[in-house]
């Protein structure tokens, strides 16, 4: 059974930094590309961030480009998002989300339960 | 960038039919995702590449993708069924993926 398990969410002041982690099981994590999702309080899901099995091709919204980070760790099975420069409008609860294959139609077929990220003063 | 749009939106008595829909220039040309977002819980596939149903989702979902629409249908719609839907594609030109802005359906 796939299991996504988000961790790392957490209060933080704008312009701050936080690192949130994916820890994985149930697949071999390093043949899929792996993505951040995240979902503002009461608003729809919006992309992040998304990163091949190899780690050799990464993909990022606009949005936070130059900010975020998304990186893995495939001997311990673990997806990163560094998150620097934290605004307000970065408050949501982040998915990490699997896409299918590493190659073929990009969606998503696994998602974890979410992290809370708040950036507040 | 990619836009697409969906009514905010949908109420349906039990037993009946809701519909809905995602509009996007040309999204007839691209494959269109589907999610279901119960509240307070993660999202969750419910159709993929326009009307492939993932192992263990009812045949009351079905999806469809023409011209500049792309449609998700349920069928004998349940209370459980009641949940925000989204559409997604991903987008070749800015290569990056697009949500729908998220349709609620409401079982009354």
């Amino acid at each position: 059974e796939v299991q996504l398990l988000e961790s790392g969410g957490a209060l933080a002041q704008p312009g701050g930094s936080l690192r949130l982690s994916c820890t994985t099981s149930g697949f071999t994590f390093s043949t899929y590309t792996m993505n951040w999702v995240r979902q503002a309080p009461g608003k729809g899901l919006e992309w992040v961030s998304g990163i091949s099995g190899s780690g050799g091709t990464t993909y990022t919204a606009g949005s936070v480009k130059g900010r975020f980070t998304i990186s893995r760790d495939n001997s311990k099975n673990t997806l990163y998002l560094q998150m620097n420069g934290l605004r307000a409008e970065d408050t949501a609860v982040y998915y990490c989300a699997k896409k299918p294959s590493n190659t073929g139609e990009y969606y998503f077929d696994s998602w974890g339960q979410g992290t809370l990220v708040t950036v507040s003063s | 960038s990619y836009v697409l749009t969906q009514p905010p939106s949908v109420s349906v008595a039990p037993g009946q039919t809701a519909t809905v829909t995602c509009g996007g220039n040309n999204v007839g040309r691209k494959s269109v995702h589907w999610y279901q977002q119960r509240p307070g819980q993660a999202p969750m596939l419910v159709v993929y590449d326009d009307s492939v149903r993932p192992s263990g989702i009812p045949d009351r979902f079905s999806g469809s993708n023409s011209g500049d629409t792309a449609t998700l249908t349920v069928t004998r719609v349940e209370a459980g069924d009641e949940a925000d839907y989204y559409c997604q594609v991903w987008d070749t030109s800015t290569n990056s993926v697009v949500f729908g802005g998220g349709t609620k359906l409401t079982v009354l």
